[in-house]
């Protein structure tokens, strides 16, 4: 398995653009989270999906973002509009179920700069 | 949640065995004791858990203190592939907490040749 996908890898875009996020989990995981990390704030996680469906989004900051998982192998993360403050790298993670003995398998991160 | 306390860094030479502590003195019983470390420029990666008992895996091993408000990740021996931020997390069995990571600070660990 290729593991957690994430694409792009870098992103530049200028404040007031969408920017959107995509996420491809590993197959047969039924858990989904995307957190992001800054130096001031560490790791966070924003929101999490079991089956899709979205559980947990109680750490998503403001209406500007919002994630979809449409199906079980893709997820994206938007941003619309941006802010230099939510540059960023951004990380999406799978894990096959939401036990407490599973582990989470991360992807290599979108690293975001908005200008 | 219940929160840990780790050092905020730490240094080792390769080869010698290297004790990364974690205190978790609001542990509840049913929080399990789970460690990440993040390599430079990558997502975090899983090293191991444990809930009472220690723990050994190709990875590292986990000693839980006897009253759980404690617990010591250890690397036999360090390379210096070893370097890493590594993360001590507990992690609930149940309720709110359900399946979530919540990630601290970190102790950022250098390894020397």
């Amino acid at each position: 398995d290729a593991g957690v996908i994430q694409s792009p890898r870098h992103e530049v875009t200028e404040m007031g653009q969408e920017v959107t996020l995509r996420c491809k989990p590993i197959s047969g995981h039924d858990y989904l989270f995307w957190y992001r990390q800054t130096m001031m704030r560490g790791l966070e996680l924003l929101i999490y999906f079991n089956n899709n469906v979205p559980i947990d989004d109680s750490g998503m900051p403001e209406d500007r973002f919002s994630a979809k998982m449409p199906n079980a192998s893709f997820s994206t993360l938007k941003i619309q509009p941006s802010e230099p403050r939510d540059s960023a790298v951004y990380f999406c993670a799978s894990s096959p179920s939401g036990r407490v003995g599973d582990e989470q398998f991360f992807g290599p991160g979108t690293r975001l700069t908005v200008l | 949640d219940a929160k840990t306390t780790q050092p905020n860094s730490m240094e080792s030479n390769e080869e010698e065995p290297v004790h990364l502590p974690c205190n978790h003195s609001t542990i509840s019983g049913t929080d399990y004791i789970h460690w990440y470390r993040q390599l430079p420029s990558q997502g975090p990666e899983y090293v191991i858990h444990g809930l009472t008992s220690n723990v050994n895996n190709r990875m590292a091993s986990l000693a839980i203190a006897e009253d759980r408000k404690s617990s010591t990740l250890i690397l036999h021996r360090a390379t210096l592939r070893d370097a890493a931020v590594y993360y001590c997390i507990l992690r609930g069995a149940g309720g709110t907490s359900y399946g979530k990571l919540t990630f601290g600070q970190g102790t950022i660990l250098t390894v020397h040749p």
